[in-house]
């Protein structure tokens, strides 16, 4: 089955410790992509990946990095959580050509 | 700049009755458009694209979106909504040269009355 696998699924940490969100598909998709989601805002773009290696900001970059060692992998860190990164996060993955996203089920994370 | 304008925040109709949701886009050329939907506790589904040709498309669960460049608008319809229907919906659009530039409207909730 297609999936994008995300983990945790709900996190709660302190100010400035350190934390990863893991994000695994099974698809072979060169494309993907991290977003956050905040209410009346919809999904913004964090960081996305064309390939192995390839990664670039998105609309909101700030306070996040990613890393790309493995085409299923793309991982978020949060290198010193503070508590307005509080929110939803979706990892997804593109078809070829960067057309349709599959997403993971989301991450929901609160910085206190 | 591109953008993504869903006029409503939120939208109620009644269990049988048609829905419309509303999306209009700025873009610089005509892009990729999509319609997610988002149940609790769920990820994004997609519901339906427009890529290119016939500018009504048929999506999943029975919805369809027209694409009007003239309105630059891609509203979301269904003739009969069931209360499965209630969750958020997000239209979206990508860029043709790489799509997974994708830019969200911030997305309407529907909920659906008995």
């Amino acid at each position: 089955e297609a999936q994008v696998t995300q983990n945790p699924r709900y996190l709660i940490t302190v100010t400035g410790k350190k934390l990863t969100v893991t994000c695994s598909q099974n698809m072979n998709h060169e494309y993907m992509s991290w977003y956050r989601q905040d209410p009346g805002l919809g999904l913004r773009q964090i960081y996305y990946s064309m390939n192995v290696e390839v990664t670039d900001k998105g609309d909101v970059p700030e306070g996040y990095k990613v890393s790309r060692k493995e085409k299923r992998n793309f991982p978020l860190i949060l290198e010193s959580p503070s508590p307005n990164q509080t929110s939803l996060y979706f990892c997804a993955s593109y078809r070829p050509g960067g057309t349709e996203a599959f997403f993971g089920q989301g991450t929901r994370l609160t910085v206190v | 700049a591109q953008s993504v304008t869903q006029p409503d925040i939120h939208i109620t109709v009644s269990e049988g009755a048609s829905l419309e949701l509303r999306c209009n886009y700025s873009y610089g050329a005509t892009p990729y458009l999509f319609w997610y939907v988002q149940s609790p506790g769920q990820g994004l589904q997609l519901l339906l694209k427009y890529f290119s040709g016939d500018t009504l498309v048929q999506g999943i669960k029975g919805f369809e979106a027209e694409f009007k460049r003239s309105q630059s608008s891609f509203n979301l319809r269904k003739p009969s909504v069931h209360w499965s229907d209630a969750a958020e919906y997000f239209c979206a659009v990508g860029a043709p040269s790489g799509g997974f530039k994708t830019i969200f409207g911030a997305g309407t909730r529907l909920f659906v009355k008995a």
